[in-house]
């Protein structure tokens, strides 16, 4: 079935240094590809998305690029601030598979130190 | 415009109880999809609700069930409650329109079984 794959955390950073989450999926035809993120106590809010080949998702500092030669959709900030600590999910939405269903990866603790 | 409600956003109960949660999806989206969320098994699906119709269920005992209303509005029922079942409940809705492709999740419910 459907997977994805995330870097194991946590991770944490000084603040203004660069972020990679690395994020890779396994699927049968073309999924769309998501990042989500999630503060304490909280649910899970839409970073940014993708849904073709070569595709970039960008949001408040974040980007990801849909590689399907690659199978991955990492994503990158140039310069990370203390509000970024968070839990950030990659995730995948098959077309092939009937209904809505998202597939998660296991998420990345992220935290900022300033 | 209104996001996604759940209600209760905490609940606590014991073994074997039964339990129903409530979710209010975005106006006009007639998707509703579950997750649990568990410290060890992260997001699970669970299933997605669409007129008022069961699309696609997650691999999760029978113990678990859900039905969807004519306004969308979804409700999810967990019976013989077990330990295992501790864990943050995600609700997420959808309009389900060509090319719309992302699910917009609600806060949750923690369920705490004692």
């Amino acid at each position: 079935g459907d997977s994805v794959t995330q870097m194991e955390g946590p991770v944490t950073l000084s603040e203004e240094a660069f972020l990679t989450i690395n994020c890779t999926y396994t699927a049968t035809g073309y999924p769309s590809l998501f990042w989500y993120v999630q503060y304490p106590g909280e649910g899970l809010q839409l970073l940014l998305k993708a849904t073709k080949a070569d595709d970039k998702g960008s949001n408040k500092g974040f980007e990801a690029t849909y590689r399907k030669e690659t199978t991955s959709f990492h994503l990158e900030k140039g310069s990370v601030q203390v509000s970024d600590s968070a839990v950030y999910f990659c995730a995948l939405d098959n077309p092939m598979e009937y209904g809505n269903k998202l597939v998660f990866g296991a998420g990345t603790i992220l935290r900022v130190k300033s | 415009k209104a996001g996604v409600t759940q209600t209760p956003r905490y609940l606590i109960k014991t073994r074997g109880q039964q339990v129903t949660l409530s979710c209010s999806p975005i106006s006009g989206h007639r998707s509703v999809s579950w997750y649990q969320q568990t410290p060890g098994q992260g997001l699970q699906f669970l299933f997605e609700y669409f007129s008022e119709t069961q699309r696609n269920k997650g691999n999760f005992p029978g113990r678990f069930s859900g039905r969807q209303f004519s306004n969308s509005r979804s409700e999810m029922n967990v019976s013989t409650l077990e330990l295992g079942d501790s864990a943050l409940y995600l609700c997420a809705s959808k309009r389900t329109v060509l090319g719309e492709d992302t699910q917009y999740f609600g806060p949750g419910t923690r369920l705490t079984v004692l």
